[in-house]
């Protein structure tokens, strides 16, 4: 298997676009956990989801933020409108139990001007 | 709700010297934790984990984590330091209830020659 990956790796958008942000999880995963990292705030959990249906999405920031997982293959992460403080590193990563290693993608750094 | 914290965002020490970065961890239930590693414009990688097997846990490139449920702690340590060994390192602990896995603000290491 390939890993966790993640596209685009780099994102530069102007304040008020769409950006959408994607992942393919490991093949036969049963979780799949999006995070954002800054400098500031460290490494936050935004949502995360099992079997595909998301289980809490207490850490989505506001309503400009959204997530799905249609199948067990992929996965988005949608910021409508973003805003300058969106700007992060954004990562996937899947785990095939709660207590197994969770593996990460590379990341998606979004810049938002 | 389970927390993790981890005191001293940057930890610098010579080649050769013992590592020690420590975790302290909140959990109403006995919690999985775990200890990852992120290299610069990389994703997370683990390092090791607690599962309530052995509380003496070891995990690769010599670095192995101590749970003290007593002390609230799962500290990591390798007796040796490697100019490799500089990056960002996470504490993280997961509910065996809600699923969550949640990530400390992360500790930087420094290795001087």
């Amino acid at each position: 298997d390939a890993g966790v990956i993640q596209s685009p790796r780099h994102e530069v958008t102007e304040m008020g676009q769409e950006v959408t942000l994607r992942c393919k999880p490991i093949s036969g995963h049963d979780y799949l956990f999006w995070y954002r990292q800054t400098m500031m705030r460290g490494l936050e959990l935004l949502i995360y989801f099992n079997n595909n249906v998301p289980i809490d999405d207490s850490g989505m920031p506001e309503d400009r933020f959204s997530a799905k997982m249609p199948n067990a293959s992929f996965s988005t992460l949608k910021i409508q409108p973003s805003e300058p403080r969106d700007s992060a590193v954004y990562f996937c990563a899947s785990s095939e139990r709660v207590n197994t290693e969770a593996f990460f993608g590379q990341g998606t750094r979004l810049t938002v001007v | 709700a389970q927390s993790v914290t981890q005191l001293g965002s940057h930890v610098s020490v010579s080649e050769g010297a013992l590592v020690l970065l420590r975790c302290n961890y909140s959990s109403s239930v006995p919690p999985y934790l775990f200890w990852y590693v992120q290299y610069p414009n990389q994703g997370l990688q683990l390092l090791l984990k607690y599962t309530s097997a052995a509380t003496l846990v070891k995990g690769i490139n010599g670095f192995e984590a101590e749970f003290k449920k007593s002390e609230t702690s799962f500290h990591l340590t390798k007796p040796s330091a490697h100019m490799s060994d500089a990056a960002e390192y996470f504490c993280a602990v997961s509910d065996p209830r809600t699923d969550k896995l949640i990530f400390g603000t992360g500790t930087r290491l420094q290795v001087f020659p």
